[in-house]
């Protein structure tokens, strides 16, 4: 089984500031790496998919980087509605497609 | 518009059956493998399983194999998970959640929620 970590578990940063979550694979996963998005009461919301393709319709603050087993998102530039949880999701291993578990981003 | 709408909440009891439903529409239900994901209250996102409606080729987590069914009926363009006997740790939301057509996969569309209660 895969297993993924994510870091910081949770995080608090002021409006305008650069956000950087890192995710980390048990084993090279290549590029099969999604970024997800939720709000409290909502379903989770696909950001970035292929380790580093940024969804149509998401803003361009958003962007992801890595190959392997590590992986990070980056947020340049925090606004008010990116105050969320951020999971990331391995796509590597067909027998599970392992979240990690979860980055909670609030204000300071 | 490309959607899964899934069945509403459900209060039950330990020992119970329960079958919950996600609906598709919108694009063609039989060439996408649609996953089930579990989020107990406060916590993360869990992957449980994956079918394709259109052979009902199924893989489940092992975590959740043999705890779950997962099953589809293609004619109503609907995936199903069910449970034969329901533990108060099954309160959870369950999320359906599209797996997209490119490889490398993602879950591109995702269903509202089914919020399942299971208290004596």
């Amino acid at each position: 089984d895969i297993q993924m970590t994510q870091s910081p578990s949770s995080l608090s940063a002021s409006v305008g500031d650069r956000v950087t979550i890192t995710c980390r694979a048990s084993q090279s996963i290549s590029n099969y790496l999604n970024w997800y998005q939720q709000k409290p009461g909502k379903a989770p919301k696909l950001l970035i998919f292929a380790a580093s393709s940024l969804r149509s319709g998401v803003p361009s603050r958003f962007s992801g980087s890595g190959s392997g087993t590590d992986f990070t998102l980056t947020i340049s530039s925090l606004q008010y509605e990116d105050f969320a949880s951020y999971y990331c999701q391995q796509t590597y291993s067909s027998q599970s497609h392992t979240f990690g578990p979860g980055t909670k981003v609030d204000i300071k | 518009e490309v959607q899964l709408v899934q069945s509403g909440a459900e209060v039950k009891k330990p020992g119970e059956s329960l079958k919950i439903s996600c609906k598709g529409s919108g694009y063609r239900f039989t060439n996408y493998w649609i996953g089930w994901v579990r989020q107990m209250p406060g916590k993360g996102l869990e992957w449980m399983g994956i079918i394709y409606p259109g052979d009902s080729e199924t893989r489940y987590s092992p975590s959740f194999e043999g705890q779950v069914t997962i099953s589809a009926d293609k004619s109503i363009s609907t995936v199903y998970l069910q449970w034969s006997s329901l533990k108060a740790s099954d309160t959870a939301i369950y999320y359906c959640a599209r797996q997209g057509d490119y490889v490398p996969n993602d879950y591109d569309i995702w269903g509202q929620g089914t919020m399942v209660t299971v208290s004596s």
